[in-house]
């Protein structure tokens, strides 16, 4: 089955750039979501479509995607960015929504 | 202001059954497909089950399939997800979310589900 891989956790200085990676066979035609998540809260959209930010999403945040991995990138980073982030998509072989593993960010 | 409020978690014994709800406001309901999301205490996101605007498609996690059902009353504006054969493993937190044109757009604070073995 499908499976997305994201690395478990990574650090960084404000005002740094955060890269966050999520791997899959092959993206191919689907279309990847990001979410953040801070502790005791529901999760919030940041990137759809693979690059489209929501409304509200600050420009900090941008996404791409190229053969076998998507990418969410945070500039400018700040202590309000620290949260857990989750790669997402629609696989439809299966009819299934999947989600990454999660990536815990820290800002330093 | 789009609200999903979830209720029906609580503590159930291992092989029973539960049903959650969430009832919606501030949108359609009946023009957007809804599904069900899971967070294990400590855990990631993991998908249970989707339902289309009209209730004719639904769609399972392979861990939900023969055990759980999703189903929707768009007059009531109200989610539903009817559990049976539960496993420990089914304990977490249970979000009700809307599946807007471009994803997630709104997830409920989410209702806790505690399996004892």
């Amino acid at each position: 089955s499908y499976v997305l891989t994201q690395p478990p956790s990574m650090s960084v200085a404000p005002g740094k750039t955060a890269t966050i990676t999520c791997g899959g066979n092959n993206f191919g035609g689907k279309n990847v979501y990001w979410y953040k998540q801070k502790p005791g809260q529901a999760p919030v959209a940041v990137i759809h479509y693979q690059s489209d930010r929501p409304s509200g999403i600050p420009e900090r945040f941008s996404g791409s995607k190229s053969g076998n991995t998507a990418t969410l990138t945070i500039s400018r980073v700040e202590a309000g960015d620290e949260a857990d982030y989750y790669c997402q998509v629609w696989d439809s072989s299966i009819n299934q929504i999947l989600f990454g593993g999660g990536t815990k960010l820290t800002v330093l | 202001e789009v609200q999903l409020l979830e209720s029906g978690g609580g503590l159930v014994q291992s092989g029973g059954s539960l049903r959650l709800s969430c009832a919606a406001s501030g949108f359609t309901f009946s023009r957007y497909a809804m599904s069900w999301v899971r967070q294990a205490p400590g855990k990631g996101l993991e998908w249970v089950s989707a339902i289309s605007e009209d209730a004719v498609s639904t769609h399972y996690a392979d861990f939900a399939k023969g055990r759980f059902t999703i189903s929707r009353d768009n007059s009531k504006n109200t989610l539903y997800l009817q559990m049976n054969g539960l496993r420990a493993e089914d304990t977490a937190l249970y979000y009700c979310v809307k599946d807007g044109e471009l994803g997630f757009d709104y997830w409920g604070q989410g209702t806790l589900l505690t399996v004892s073995s």
